[in-house]
Order: structure tokens, then C-alpha cells, then sequence
């Protein structure tokens, strides 16, 4: 038990549907983050909260939308996905983040698999 | 060229060996430093982390961090079968809420 939860772990799902991954931080920390991990390649950063405000959007597609009603949860709602889209999605928190020696914590992920 | 860069192995030790694994990365004005552990299947996990020249030592685990050569190393000493996992370097610049990771380093320690 990391003190982040993600469900679910396991996804599957087809290109015109709409699903939402959930995130649950246990750690009283104050920011959160979607990070994507593919085969072969380093994980790359999705999206960053802190205090509930979006402060990173690394050129995300807009099928991807993330919300966050409070320090403790995040949600990805996707929509319209691609093939390519599939990979392990990792939701981190960190005490708070946009400092230099920020420790970031991670959840166990989604298999997400789009056919 | 990328940010951070990691050999991916798989690197093989023998159990009882020392590991050594290792990092560069391309931003000069990276202030931050980490060791991530990811076992297969599983999510990573933060095992060092180092923020100023020299060598940082935590049990088997001992980082080492070279600013000038922009090189981050891992040294695992008495490796083990169950330190066969896949070792991510993270960097982090000085005013920048992004952690970027290496591809990963897989390492196998033989019985």
C-alpha cells in the first residue's frame, strides 16, 4: 500500500467510448499528476495539480481531460482514444509540488488497452 | 538528444556483486535528483534521492552525483535476486514542477 490508489487496474476499451481513471491520495499531500508510461520509452508527464489548480499540461491531446475537485482526488477522463493511446497510466502526489527537492510518490496504475 | 539518458541493460551481476548504474542528463541547471525502483508489473518506487555533489549512502544503496560532468550514479553493493527490478533516473531543474525520467536501466542479479 503506497498511499495512493488507482483504479481501476485494469482497462480495456473500445475507441469511441468514455471512461475516467481515479486517483485517491491517503498522504495529506497537496499535488497530484498523471504520468504515462509506454513500452520502451521513460514516463512522461501528463498533467500536474497543485492546491486543485492545473499547473502543467505537456501538450496533452484534448482526448484526454483531467479534473481535480480537491487535493486528494484526481480523475482522466478519455474519450475518442487511440490505439496508441494504450500504456500504463501512473497517478503520483507530492507534498507540493513546484519545489526542487519534491519527492514524489507513485500509485500502482492502469493497464489501459484501447482496441 | 535526449534529457536524461539510461543504458538499458539488461545489466548482470552476480549475487554479492556491486551494482553500478548510471545517469547523464542534458539540463546544466538540474538541481535534483532521484533513484526509482520498478519491479515488473508494478509502479515506481522512490529509493534515493541526492541534491548536491558527492556520495549519499542509505543502507546497501549509495548515490553518487557529479554536477560538472552531469552524471547521476547508483551503486547497489551486495546485490541480490530481489534487487532484479528496473532502476529509473529522475532529474528535475531548478524552477520546474516536471520530473523527467530516464528510459530505465534493467538490472539481473544471478543467484
Amino acid at each position: 500500500e503506497t498511499g495512493v490508489t488507482q483504479t481501476p487496474r485494469h482497462l480495456v476499451m473500445g475507441m469511441t467510448n468514455k471512461k475516467s481513471l481515479k486517483c485517491e491520495q491517503h498522504l495529506g499531500h497537496n499535488a497530484m499528476y498523471w504520468y504515462k508510461q509506454s513500452a520502451k520509452k521513460p514516463l512522461e508527464l501528463m498533467f500536474v495539480y497543485n492546491f486543485k489548480e492545473q499547473t502543467e499540461n505537456n501538450s496533452v491531446p484534448s482526448r484526454f481531460s483531467p479534473e481535480c475537485p480537491n487535493s486528494s482526488h484526481l480523475f482522466l477522463h478519455l474519450h475518442t482514444l487511440q490505439p496508441e493511446d494504450s500504456a500504463l497510466y501512473l497517478c503520483a502526489s507530492s507534498q507540493e509540488g513546484g519545489t526542487t527537492n519534491e519527492k514524489l510518490f507513485f500509485g500502482s496504475g492502469t493497464q489501459l488497452s484501447v482496441l | 538528444q535526449k534529457e536524461v539518458e539510461q543504458n538499458s541493460g539488461p545489466l548482470s551481476v552476480p549475487e554479492g556483486a556491486i551494482a553500478s548504474l548510471n545517469c547523464t542528463y542534458s539540463d546544466r541547471g538540474s538541481q535534483s535528483f532521484f533513484w526509482y525502483r520498478q519491479y515488473s508489473g508494478k509502479s515506481p518506487e522512490l529509493i534515493m534521492s541526492i541534491y548536491s555533489n558527492g556520495d549519499k549512502e542509505d543502507g546497501r544503496f549509495t548515490a553518487q552525483l557529479n554536477k560538472a560532468s552531469q552524471y547521476v550514479s547508483l551503486l547497489i553493493r551486495d546485490s541480490q535476486p530481489s534487487d532484479s527490478a528496473t532502476y529509473l533516473c529522475a532529474v528535475r531543474g531548478d524552477s520546474s514542477y516536471k520530473l523527467i525520467f530516464g528510459s530505465g536501466t534493467r538490472l539481473l542479479v544471478r543467484p
